[in-house]
């Protein structure tokens, strides 16, 4: 059964930094690995996708790299912004109908 | 263009009511599911369908059940409301189910509380 994990579960920087969000899956058999992002009470949204092909995505300021044979993916975040504050959720498709399994989630808040 | 919708946003219920969660979405999108998030748990699946006249059963089906009629609809029934489903259930669509581009788009909530 897909275990997915993320470490840490929050997080607290200053405005400015460069971090890193640590997600580790068990079985190495994927098809994507997706990052959301969810804000307080409301819904995912998608940031990024990396097909099980592709070692990285970028979207802005944001880089999302994946190792698929250890079973990591990071999400980099870069000169972070207090609108960045949220919990981060990554989850992995292992193809059969879609189905995601998803981590519990990093807790991010960027003060200023 | 809408996207996913869901209905009601917030719903109290006591135990052993029935309700129907509300799922729409406008992409022409052959697969929908349903996810719960409970604290600590993160989100698990408990049906989806591929397409119309479709349905499986995902982690968490017991006390739920689900039809699609429509590419567009995808309700989500509890059929006698307990305290253990008290949560925020979440619906998703994507186009090409299980591809490996598939993005998963999901809806705003609706959070539920059964007392």
């Amino acid at each position: 059964k897909q275990e997915v994990t993320q470490i840490p579960a929050a997080l607290s920087v200053p405005e400015g930094e460069n971090l890193v969000l640590n997600c580790s899956f068990t079985d190495s058999a994927i098809y994507n690995l997706q990052w959301f992002r969810q804000d307080p009470g409301k819904g995912l949204t998608s940031l990024l996708l990396i097909q099980s092909s592709q070692r990285e995505q970028t979207s802005g300021r944001l880089n999302a790299s994946l190792d698929k044979s250890s079973g990591r993916s990071t999400l980099y975040i870069a000169a972070s912004q207090p609108g960045d504050s949220a919990t981060y959720l990554c989850a992995v498709n292992t193809g059969t109908a879609s189905k995601l399994t998803f981590g519990t989630g990093t807790r991010l808040q960027v003060t200023l | 263009n809408a996207g996913v919708t869901q209905t009601p946003k917030f719903q109290v219920l006591k135990t052993g009511q029935s309700m129907t969660l509300q799922c729409a979405q406008d992409m022409n999108h052959e697969y929908m599911s349903w996810y719960r998030q409970d604290p600590g748990m993160g989100l698990r699946l408990i049906h989806y369908s591929v397409g119309a006249g479709i349905t499986d059963q995902g982690e968490v089906p017991n006390g739920y059940n689900v039809s699609r009629s429509t590419t567009e609809d995808f309700p989500l029934r509890l059929l006698s409301a307990a305290p253990s489903q008290t949560s925020v259930y979440f619906c998703a669509s994507s186009y090409l189910g299980g591809g490996a581009t598939d993005t998963q788009y999901f809806g705003p909530g609706t959070r539920l509380t059964v007392l």
